[in-house]
């Protein structure tokens, strides 16, 4: 079974500075998916980026990207200029690449990151 | 935004109590899933569904139940809640692609 470790509970940033959250996973597949969520106070869960296994090159969205190693298992999301809006908590997962079939798109969780953002 | 909703959004209820909570989506997607937030351990599994009246569990299944009998809906029973439930507890569709879409979520206060 796979496992999702973020070893920051929390995490705190000066507003429009840069911050990086840490994640490790353990799985013994060779081909699977990377995700980091953002949970505001409103509790929805919103897809920041996300990374495949197979692809060597590191995924960005905007201000958000991801520094992806392999074979560390280790996958940190990095946050520029960072902004109020911020603030969240902050999930890494896991998901196998399995095609198709009945374990199609199983999630697996780390415990999370509360990020602060100061003024 | 994915059309999903969950209904209640809150309750609470006594120990002992069966307790039905309600996913629905109006996207068509096959997939399916019931997970359950906790601090200290993120969003954890409870049971999924691949189709119609296709189940399965997840790694926090006991004490749970699911069923689907129609695409769109998807239903968690605790048969008989205790308070090692309260929780909050999210609903997710996937069609198959790599992304899971998120319902609203729903907490769950068991006295």
């Amino acid at each position: 079974a796979q496992t999702v470790t973020q070893s920051q509970p929390e995490m705190s940033v000066q507003e429009a500075e840069t911050v990086t959250l840490s994640c490790t996973y353990d799985t013994s597949e060779s081909d699977y998916y990377l995700f980091w969520y953002k949970q505001p106070p409103s509790r929805q869960m919103i897809l920041v980026i996300r990374q495949e296994a197979y692809k060597q090159q590191n995924a960005t969205e905007n201000r958000f990207s991801v520094n992806f190693q392999k074979a560390a298992k280790s996958f940190s999301l990095k946050i520029s200029d960072s902004q109020l809006g911020d603030a969240a908590m902050y999930f890494c997962a896991y998901r196998s690449f399995l095609a198709g079939g009945t374990s199609y798109g199983k999630l697996t969780f780390g415990q999370g990151t509360i990020l602060t953002v100061h003024p | 935004d994915a059309g999903i909703t969950q209904s209640p959004r809150h309750k609470v209820t006594e120990t002992g109590t069966p307790v039905t909570l309600r996913c629905h989506q109006t996207e068509n997607h096959r997939y399916m899933y019931w997970y359950r937030q906790d601090p200290g351990h993120g969003l954890r599994l409870i049971h999924y569904s691949y189709g119609v009246k296709d189940t399965d569990k997840g790694e926090v299944s006991d004490g749970y139940s699911v069923s689907r009998s129609k695409t769109e809906d998807f239903l968690l029973t605790l048969e008989s809640a205790t308070s090692s439930q309260t929780s909050v507890y999210f609903c997710a569709i996937s069609d198959g692609g790599d992304e899971q879409y998120f319902g609203p979520g729903t907490r769950l206060t068991v006295t």
